[in-house]
């Protein structure tokens, strides 16, 4: 059965804090992982990874992909409350054209 | 401006009745989908749309209908067989058959 876990479940950090986020698959066809922002409605995109060691930035976001162990890390630096959201992880199958979604972290952060 | 709509926004409905969610989207995407969200869970995919006229189950199909007869509209019906209807339903698009999707802003469903 494809699995996407992610973890912790939630976490609560003070703004300026760094913190890194996981994702771990075990999903058959893999083609690629996405990170998505979710702030109460709509997930909004993040990144999209398909090569490991690739690392993908985008302001005082990161995310890498290591395709041999299998898992992605999502970082963020320097955090502000408006980084308080779910952070979802999604693994894109070869085959069957659909995502595999884990159950998302919480981050709150703190003023 | 374009975009994937939503509505309502919150519904209320009592065990029993048949409910349907309206999603639009006019990004003139061919695929479509519909997820379902429970606290801790995460998005599971209901039903899921590549081209009009054609639909395929998801990992939770049981007790939802859909129907896909024109491309910018993928309906859900919850009927009254889904067990535990409540929750936070997403629907999302994308161009094609990979690649990201993009999300409209949900419906909150309540069956009392």
């Amino acid at each position: 059965e494809d699995k996407v876990v992610q973890s912790p479940l939630s976490l609560v950090v003070h703004e300026g804090d760094t913190v890194t986020l996981n994702c771990s698959y075990e999903v058959t066809n893999f083609r690629s992982l996405l990170w998505y922002k979710q702030e109460k409605k709509a997930p909004t995109f993040l990144f999209m990874l398909t090569s490991s060691g690739i690392e993908k930035k985008s302001g005082r976001l990161s995310s890498i992909l290591d395709k041999k162990e299998l898992f992605s890390i999502l970082n963020i630096t320097a955090t502000q409350t408006g980084d308080s959201a779910v952070y979802l992880c999604a693994v894109e199958m070869e085959y069957g054209n659909k995502l595999v979604f884990g159950a998302g972290t919480i981050l709150r952060v703190k003023s | 401006d374009g975009g994937i709509t939503q509505s309502p926004k919150y519904l209320f409905r009592k065990e029993g009745q048949n409910v349907t969610l309206s999603c639009e989207q006019n990004l003139n995407h061919d695929a479509m989908y519909w997820y379902r969200q429970d606290p801790g869970q995460g998005l599971r995919l209901i039903y899921y749309s590549q081209i009009v006229n054609d639909f395929q189950k998801g990992d939770i199909a049981e007790g939802y209908s859909v129907s896909r007869e024109k491309k910018e509209s993928f309906p859900l019906t919850v009927t009254s067989a889904q067990k535990n209807p409540t929750a936070f339903y997403l629907c999302a698009s994308r161009p094609g058959q990979r690649g990201k999707q993009y999300f409209g802003p949900g419906t909150r469903l309540t069956v009392t």
